[in-house]
Order: structure tokens, then sequence, then C-alpha cells
């Protein structure tokens, strides 16, 4: 049972323009939502997370727009440069609080010139 | 440098053997979580260790077992491996909940 669906699997995109990746979850018990950017050859490192009790969180280029009664969250990339090509995943906690995190199965993104 | 080392960062093997991953979580962090990552399934969490005690299981075979010794530091064990088993492993720490979680480089096993 996938807890964290993710997509697309893949996305290309023009330089400067806007990215948008997408999650939906199952459980409501979740309470936090981390995005997690991998580059090829390296382990995944945190971009920005969100808890439910706001609807956004911006920053720098990347926002998280949090809707609970969809129980989605997606990111978004501004202004998208060659440099953001990576892999990018959602996560939240397997089963709420402070469980470990589960994860989407990625998007790979790839912003051309 | 993320402050996780895990070691080796390749590892080659047969059908059958055993090899174990090594795991060196941030300075101060008493979690370990070990994740697999593999093409078509993404990431999915294996074991976490919580101060030398197992808090938490996901989808580790049996064939699979970890540790984490009272230094903190964490190993996985894998055997009688199957050439499905080839994957990224990598081990994350925090503090102790979620929030800080931060992943190490990685192994990347070779069953052939």
């Amino acid at each position: 049972q996938q807890q964290v669906k993710q997509s697309p699997q893949s996305l290309i995109v023009q330089k400067g323009g806007i990215s948008i990746i997408n999650c939906a979850y199952e459980n409501t018990a979740f309470d936090y939502f981390p995005w997690y950017q991998q580059f090829p050859g390296k382990g995944p490192a945190l971009l920005i997370a969100i808890r439910p009790d706001v609807s956004e969180k911006k920053e720098g280029r990347f926002t998280i727009s949090f809707n609970k009664s969809a129980k989605q969250f997606s990111l978004h990339i501004m202004d998208s440069q060659p440099g953001d090509s990576a892999t990018y995943f959602c996560a939240a906690p397997k089963v709420g609080g402070n469980t470990p995190l589960v994860f989407g199965k990625g998007t790979r993104l790839s912003v051309i010139a | 440098d993320s402050g996780v080392t895990q070691t080796p960062k390749h590892l080659i093997t047969a059908t059958g053997q055993r090899v174990t991953l090594r795991c060196s979580p941030r300075s101060g962090d008493l979690s370990v979580y070990w994740y697999q990552q593999s093409l078509d399934q993404g990431l999915q969490f294996l074991i976490q260790y919580y101060n030398g005690e197992e808090r938490a299981k996901g989808n580790i075979l049996e064939r699979f077992s970890a540790q984490q010794f009272p230094d903190l530091h964490s190993e996985l064990n894998l055997s009688s491996l199957e050439l499905g088993d080839s994957a990224l492993y990598f081990c994350a720490s925090s503090p102790g909940g979620i929030v800080g979680y931060t992943f190490g480089s990685g192994t990347r096993l070779t069953v052939v």
C-alpha cells in the first residue's frame, strides 16, 4: 500500500518556468510533510517542509502548497534553473507523529535551457 | 558533507553471500534509519534504531538484520543475497524524531 502517491514520474521544464510536483496522502494523522531533493550519486537532502496548520510555506524559489481537505501537498519551483535538475521526493510519517518517513516514488525533473 | 557516513560506497558480491553495511550518524543524533532505493520501488523504509534499541520496522526481509552499537553507529547485515537485492542502501540519522532527518551518500550494492 502506497501511503504517499507522487506525480508526475518525470517532468521537463524550460529554464525560467514553473515546476510543479504533486503528492497525495491517505492518513489524516500525517502531520509533517517534507520534500527531499536528490542529485545523482548523493543521498536525498531536505529541501522544505510544512506542517498542516499552514496552507503554504515559501523558501526562496521553492514553495509548498498544502490542501488538507484534498489530502494533497505540492512543490512549486519558480524560475526553474538547470541546477534544479534532480529527483524530488515527497514524504510523510509512516503512521503520523514521529514515526519514520515513508516516501513517494520520486519525480525526475529536467530543466532545459 | 551531510555528517552521516556510510561505508563502503560500492560493493559487488555474488548471490548467496553475506555483506555488512556500516553507518555512522551525525554527531549527537540518536536515531538511525535504513532505506533501500531501487528504480521501481523508490525509497523503502527498512528499519529504525534509537539509542541502541529497535524502534520501528518497515519492509525488511528476514534475510536482513541490523543493529546499533553503544557508540551509535549502525550496521545492516544482508545475507543469502539475491540478484533482486541489488540497490542503493541509505542510512539517515536524526536527533530523535523525523525533523532533522539527514541522509548519508549511500552504499551501492550489486549482486552478481
